[in-house]
């Protein structure tokens, strides 16, 4: 099994710019999760899917932020317009979110400079 | 409210000592998840552990441990005999069993180097 693949790695746009992360879970994942990475906040949940469908989106910080899963292998997290405060790594996780086995995998994540 | 304090923030260990992260959680949940993972330099999640909230028996994996203490709760990691490659970020994070999808609450993460 190849992982959570997302991409880009990195991304650095300029501020205003629409920015858009990609995702493709685990195949049979039925949870896909959008997290982002900061030194002043941590990890911290901005969405979830379950069966492609989202579930809680209490985490996305601003009405620029949007995600999407047109169906259970891609997933895409944008930011429009982007600022410099969205600077930040983008991790998305995939799991089976059954009794007995739900730890999330992690894909590499993505570093979002914006400048 | 939930919650999953790391109050160590950095940690510096020489090459084969022990060193033990420590993790505090809260939660009214009577049943939950607990977790570490790994984040190396290279920055990618690495999943560790996986414990449950009825399972209090410690766990062993090579030079990694694990003792989950509910009376304090607690879940914390001890490696011993650290290694240079064990340098890296740990999380602890905390899943909900009312949630039961893999949904996280991580603490703040501690940096431990081991130097050679």
């Amino acid at each position: 099994d190849a992982g959570v693949i997302q991409s880009p790695r990195h991304e650095v746009t300029e501020m205003g710019q629409e920015v858009t992360l990609r995702c493709k879970p685990i195949s049979g994942h039925d949870y896909l999760f959008w997290y982002r990475q900061t030194m002043m906040r941590g990890l911290e949940l901005l969405i979830y899917f379950n069966n492609n469908v989202p579930i809680d989106d209490s985490g996305m910080p601003e009405d620029r932020f949007s995600a999407k899963m047109p169906n259970a292998s891609f997933s895409t997290l944008k930011i429009q317009p982007s600022e410099p405060r969205d600077s930040a790594v983008y991790f998305c996780a995939s799991s089976l979110g059954a009794t007995g086995r739900t730890e999330a995998f992690f894909g590499q994540g993505t570093r979002l400079t914006v400048v | 409210a939930q919650k999953v304090t790391q109050a160590q923030t950095e940690i510096s260990v020489v090459e084969k000592e022990d060193v033990t992260l420590d993790c505090v959680y809260e939660t009214r949940d009577t049943t939950y998840y607990l977790f570490w993972y790994k984040q190396p330099p290279s920055g990618e999640l690495v999943f560790l552990i996986r414990r449950n909230s009825f399972d209090e028996q410690n766990e062993i994996s090579g030079r990694y441990s694990w003792n989950f203490q509910k009376s304090t709760s607690s879940f914390n990691f001890t490696i011993t005999a650290s290694q240079v490659v064990d340098s890296a970020v740990y999380f602890c994070a905390l899943e909900l069993g009312s949630s039961n999808t893999g949904k996280l609450i991580f603490g703040q993460g501690t940096t431990l180097q081991v130097k050679p």
